[in-house]
């Protein structure tokens, strides 16, 4: 079946250490997002990515780093200098990113807590 | 993006319609309305969109008002299942990118 894949489910960071979220889709999409949940809050657009090689600053994206080395991988860094990360973090895809009527896939998401 | 206005939360009995409000005054001609919702610790689930028709699927209708400024979900026959987070979202163009902001929703509990 067709989706998108995050990995790890649930993710634990020390202090000053980075950690790479995983988001792998296979639906043939060019569009890629992250958001970031808060308890009880609404997403938040981190980054997000519209074709390889390329990307763009969200709404929150300092402390984060992106790449898209291939069309059907968006992995996601929380640095050491992010120093909230504690939160759950939702990858996305659409068919291109650039048209009003596009559905917004969404993968399972990952959990990550600061020990 | 235009900017969208839920009550944050509602009750439902079992089996009884579900009518979930949206205000969106602020839209524009080519913003489409969609609606998600979210079942905790979940991704979102796409439920439905519209542009200005009224529109109807296997999960929900969606009714848009005339002047576009509002808009209500309906679940014809709600069951427990459906108690979650439900996101009325306006997408629009910035640039060459549309993107999807998301506000704090409507938290529907169905009871029985």
């Amino acid at each position: 079946d067709g989706g998108i894949t995050q990995s790890p489910k649930y993710l634990f960071r020390k202090e000053g250490q980075n950690v790479t979220l995983s988001c792998e889709q296979n639906l043939n999409h060019d569009a890629m997002y992250w958001y970031r949940q808060d308890p009880g809050q609404g997403l938040r657009l981190i980054y997000y990515s519209q074709i390889v090689n390329d990307f763009q600053k969200g709404d929150i994206a300092e402390g984060y780093s992106v790449s898209r080395e291939k069309k059907e991988s968006f992995p996601l860094t929380v640095t050491s200098a992010q120093k909230n990360p504690t939160a759950f973090y939702l990858c996305a895809s659409t068919t291109t990113g650039r048209a009003t009527n596009e559905k917004l896939f969404f993968g399972s998401g990952t959990q990550l807590s600061v020990l | 993006d235009a900017k969208t206005t839920q009550p944050p939360s509602m009750d439902c009995a079992e089996g009884r319609a579900a009518n979930l409000p949206c205000n969106h005054s602020t839209i524009s001609g080519n913003e489409y309305v969609y609606w998600y919702r979210q079942i905790h610790s979940q991704g979102p689930q796409y439920i439905i969109h519209g542009l200005k028709n009224n529109e109807t699927n296997e999960m929900a209708s969606l009714i848009i008002t005339e002047d576009r400024k509002s808009s209500t979900l309906i679940l014809p026959h709600a069951t427990l299942r459906d108690t979650a987070v439900y996101y009325c979202i306006v997408r629009s163009n910035t640039g060459t990118a549309s993107k999807l902001t998301f506000g704090t929703g409507t938290r529907l509990q169905v009871t029985l």
